[in-house]
């Protein structure tokens, strides 16, 4: 397809365990973008990405949470030792370039910490 | 204090109504404002763009900016029940990417 994709759509974890969440963006797109979305509190910002650096991690809550990108495409981000408040959706976007503030958001990985 | 307040709603009315939603802001550093649709277990949809002040419309949609007031809306003429969904308001200053959502309203248009 030609939209943004994350995987795994779903994923039900133990507290304390480790996640990778991974986003494909729209090829061609240098900028890519996470975010998360937890009930009643709308679209967290949590890093971006311009090519294969993050200018600004500022959004990452603890040092639990990591991301990378390698050859300016895809994307990981870790949670280390999952807790229950991470519990939420992870959203993925990714734009042209960085400036065009028009991001093209993938499906998001839902994130279940029990 | 948040930095962009949305109403939550819900927001159900009829079919063919005039829907007018709503967000403001307390940063006056914001410049470009975006307008995102999301369906229920999807990602949220770009629906409308705008720097500044003023008024962009693109079909059903229209987007006002009032920066004096730090207050913006869209609105959605002959509204349709696909277009129950939640709309999230965002925005962001000049000089990055990073975008500040509200929290969305949910909007329901029955037949």
């Amino acid at each position: 397809g030609a939209g943004v994709s994350q995987s795994p759509s779903n994923k039900v974890t133990e507290k304390g365990k480790d996640v990778e969440l991974r986003c494909d963006p729209i090829s061609g797109h240098t900028a890519l973008y996470w975010y998360r979305q937890s009930l009643g509190q709308g679209l967290e910002f949590l890093i971006y990405f311009q090519g294969n650096s993050a200018p600004d991690k500022s959004g990452l809550p603890s040092d639990r949470f990591s991301a990378e990108r390698t050859g300016g495409s895809v994307s990981t981000l870790t949670i280390q030792r999952t807790q229950q408040e991470d519990s939420a959706v992870y959203l993925c976007a990714s734009s042209l370039a960085y400036g065009t503030r028009t991001e093209f958001f993938g499906p998001g990985t839902r994130l279940t910490v029990l | 204090q948040k930095e962009v307040e949305q109403d939550p709603g819900p927001l159900s009315v009829p079919e063919g109504a005039i829907v007018s939603l709503n967000c403001t802001y307390s940063n006056s550093a914001f410049q470009y404002f975006m307008w995102y649709r999301q369906y229920s277990r999807k990602g949220p949809e770009l629906l409308m763009y705008t720097y500044s002040s003023g008024n962009k419309e693109d079909g059903r949609f229209t987007a006002q900016v009032d920066k004096s007031s730090k207050y913006i809306s869209l609105f959605i003429r002959d509204s349709q029940p696909s277009d129950s969904a939640t709309y999230l308001c965002a925005m962001s200053a000049k000089n990055t990417d990073k975008l500040i959502f509200g929290t969305g309203t949910r909007l329901q248009v029955f037949p």
